[in-house]
């Protein structure tokens, strides 16, 4: 079974860059029917779309995050990675990794179970 | 973007009984080439990740109990849990994916009464 684990640091200072991994256990992060995305949900909150990536390398950016955004891909570890520049505190969510079907847009059928990133000095 | 809103943002149900919950989108997520509707539901259960319970508007995700339904076309959807159980307390929301900015709902909270 299919299973998706977040993992980086829980506290970041204001200015500074959030790095997150999500480790894929139980499949390939290389199958081409499968694209891997960054979902947050700031506390209380709704969810909101980050990045995706494709097996490949190519990247998918939310338009509101394009300019603080990285997203990379390690097929032989199959890992995938996040890192967001410059935060502030209105970058304090729940980090989810996942796996949408298809293409990078499609909706996510398999979620890791998140971690808590806050941003503070 | 579509910007997706959703109602009530809240409901209290009676066990046994029917919740609906209702998704709009600002503009139409049915694509004419397929006929499909670009519309999934989740369930977040308190301190766990969403779970994917319907696409395309109405395909019911293998081993999601068949009281879930979803229903509806263009920019109007629901979800209807058709007889309520002490399992199903969570908060719902619908995502589009017709746009490849893809948008969720402020989701619904369902209690018991």
């Amino acid at each position: 079974q299919l299973q998706l684990q977040e993992s980086g640091p829980g506290l970041v200072k204001p200015s500074e860059t959030l790095s997150l991994t999500c480790t894929v256990s139980g499949g390939s992060i290389s199958s081409s029917s499968y694209y891997w995305g960054w979902i947050r949900q700031p506390p209380g909150k709704g969810l909101e779309w980050v990045a995706t990536i494709y097996y490949s390398g190519s990247t998918y950016y939310s338009p509101s995050l394009k300019s603080r955004v990285t997203m990379s891909i390690d097929t032989s570890k199959n890992q995938f990675s996040l890192k967001l520049s410059s935060v502030t505190a209105a970058d304090t969510a729940v980090y989810y990794c996942a796996r949408h079907i298809d293409y990078y847009y499609y909706y996510m059928d398999v979620w890791g179970k998140g971690t808590t990133v806050t941003v503070s000095s | 973007d579509i910007v997706m809103t959703q109602s009530p943002d809240s409901l209290a149900v009676s066990l046994g009984e029917r919740a609906t919950i209702n998704c709009k989108s600002s503009q139409s997520v049915l694509y004419s080439s397929n006929n499909k509707n670009y519309l999934a539901w989740y369930q977040q259960k308190p301190g766990q990740p969403p779970k994917l319970l319907i696409y395309w508007a109405s395909t019911r995700e293998s081993g999601v109990p068949d009281r879930f339904s979803g229903s509806g076309s263009g920019t109007d959807f629901t979800l209807t849990i058709s007889s309520l159980q002490a399992e199903d307390v969570a908060v719902y929301f619908c995502q589009q994916y017709y746009s490849t900015a893809f948008t969720f709902g402020p989701g619904t909270k369902v209690d018991i009464k």
